[in-house]
């Protein structure tokens, strides 16, 4: 059964870079696609960009000009880079899987709630 | 974009009534692309159904789906006391996912 295991830094200063690194572990990594969300607090869901196997990449058009989603098959691992980060940011930021013939999320990771103060 | 508007923002239930939650979208979609998750406190969302009808796997058979085209609907048929809980609709369309914005089913 797959698991994703998701890290990274939890407390940022406006104009810093957010980093999260996503490890998945059982099942295949090739015939899914890997994304991201983010979820304010006490605030509802936002899709931040996704990311296959190869490389390929599709990013939502309100945050495409900050985001790099990239990955590293040999860890079976993907990552989120959100540059220029202010206090809007603020989320928790969860990874999770799609399949490659669907447009849904499952599983997903724990959450990582990331802070943007300064 | 397409927008989904989810209704009502809160419902007040006791255990074992029936719970019907509604999506509405700006524009059609596909039912294909419609999927609907629970969310408890301080807990990821979990797929509860996919293809805007299918039950995700280990999601028992009191959660149902149904509708089409721009109106979309969640039902628990019995509830249970880990159905309190915020549930989500979301849906893909033109490379973009988009979720409602939940939800909150509550304790009467």
């Amino acid at each position: 059964q797959v698991h994703l295991q998701q890290w990274g830094e939890g407390l940022l200063k406006p104009s810093e870079a957010l980093s999260l690194t996503c490890a998945v572990y059982g099942g295949s990594f090739s015939a899914y696609y890997w994304s991201w969300i983010r979820q304010p607090p006490g605030k509802g869901l936002e899709w931040i960009g996704e990311v296959n196997h190869v490389g390929a990449t599709n990013y939502n058009p309100s945050l495409k000009s900050r985001v790099t989603i990239s990955v590293d098959i040999f860890k079976s691992q993907f990552s989120l880079k959100l540059t220029s980060v202010t206090a809007a940011d603020t989320a928790v930021y969860y990874c999770a899987r799609v399949p490659s013939w669907s447009n849904w999320f499952d599983p997903w990771g724990q959450g990582t709630l990331v802070t943007v103060s300064s | 974009e397409i927008v989904l508007t989810q209704s009502p923002g809160t419902l007040s239930l006791s255990p074992g009534e029936r719970a019907t939650l509604s999506c509405r979208a700006s524009q059609s979609v596909s039912s294909i692309y419609l999927a609907w998750y629970r969310q408890k406190p301080g807990q990821a969302p979990r797929l509860l159904i996919y293809g805007a009808s299918s039950r995700a796997t280990g999601i028992p058979d009191r959660f149902s789906g149904s509708g089409s085209g721009t109106d979309f609907n969640l039902t628990i048929s019995r509830l249970e006391p880990e159905d309190f809980a915020v549930y989500y609709c979301q849906q893909y369309g033109s490379s973009l996912y988009t979720f409602g914005q939940g939800t909150k089913l509550e304790i009467k």
